[in-house]
């Protein structure tokens, strides 16, 4: 059954804590992207990976790392250096960036800090 | 009718009325467009997508129309049913694009 699976789907993080999102996906994409949403709000792009050892930062990645050792992984991990990480984190993935293919999302992580 | 609120616009239809849901897009470049529905808590989910060289795109209840003169894509419902109410957000991406970007949603509440 391909798709993308995020990991946890709840998220407690004490304030000064780095945590990590997981994402993988079985479907032998090559892009990945992270997204963040809040509350009633559309998404915002964190960091994306066009191929294996290779991402970009998006429209708001301080605070964020991610890293792209395998191609079916492309886990976030959330700074203590991100001042409001509460939100929702959604990932996803496209067979390759440029294809007009449409990207598909994983159920997402909501994160609170504590 | 159709109002923005604090967040996101929300537009409220009777059950078994249409509904159409629109979107201004930013890049004259991007030659592909998608149509997600969020429902509360889940991820977006892929509704019916259109390439530029195309100005319709029908699948099951739902049409897009793209006017790529004035940058607006748009989105109809048939006969909404309670089911539908959701958000629902536009993307775009090119050939030459790195990522896809999306528009800021809209909150479709479907009155019995």
């Amino acid at each position: 059954d391909g798709g993308i699976t995020q990991s946890p789907k709840y998220l407690f993080r004490k304030e000064g804590q780095n945590v990590t999102l997981s994402c993988e996906q079985n479907l032998n994409h090559d892009a990945m992207y992270w997204y963040r949403q809040d509350p009633g709000q559309g998404l915002r792009l964190i960091y994306y990976s066009q191929i294996v050892n290779d991402f970009q930062k998006g429209d708001i990645a301080e605070g964020y790392s991610v890293s792209r050792e395998k191609k079916e992984s492309f886990p976030l991990t959330v700074t203590s250096a991100q001042k409001n990480p509460t939100a929702f984190y959604l990932c996803a993935s496209s067979i390759s960036p440029g294809a007009n293919t449409e990207a598909f999302f994983g159920q997402g992580t909501r994160l609170t800090v504590v | 009718g159709e109002s923005v609120g604090l967040h996101l616009p929300t537009l409220s239809v009777q059950e078994g009325d249409n509904s159409i849901i629109n979107c201004a897009y930013s890049n004259s470049a991007s030659d592909y467009f998608i149509w997600y529905k969020q429902e509360s808590g889940k991820g977006p989910q892929f509704i019916i997508d259109i390439r530029s060289n195309m100005d319709k795109r029908q699948g099951q209840r739902v049409t897009v129309l793209l006017n790529k003169t004035v940058k607006h894509l748009s989105l109809q419902i048939a006969a909404t049913q309670p089911g539908d109410s959701a958000v629902y957000f536009c993307a775009e991406t090119s050939n030459y694009g790195q990522n896809f970007v999306f528009g800021p949603g809209t909150r479709l509440s479907v009155l019995p």
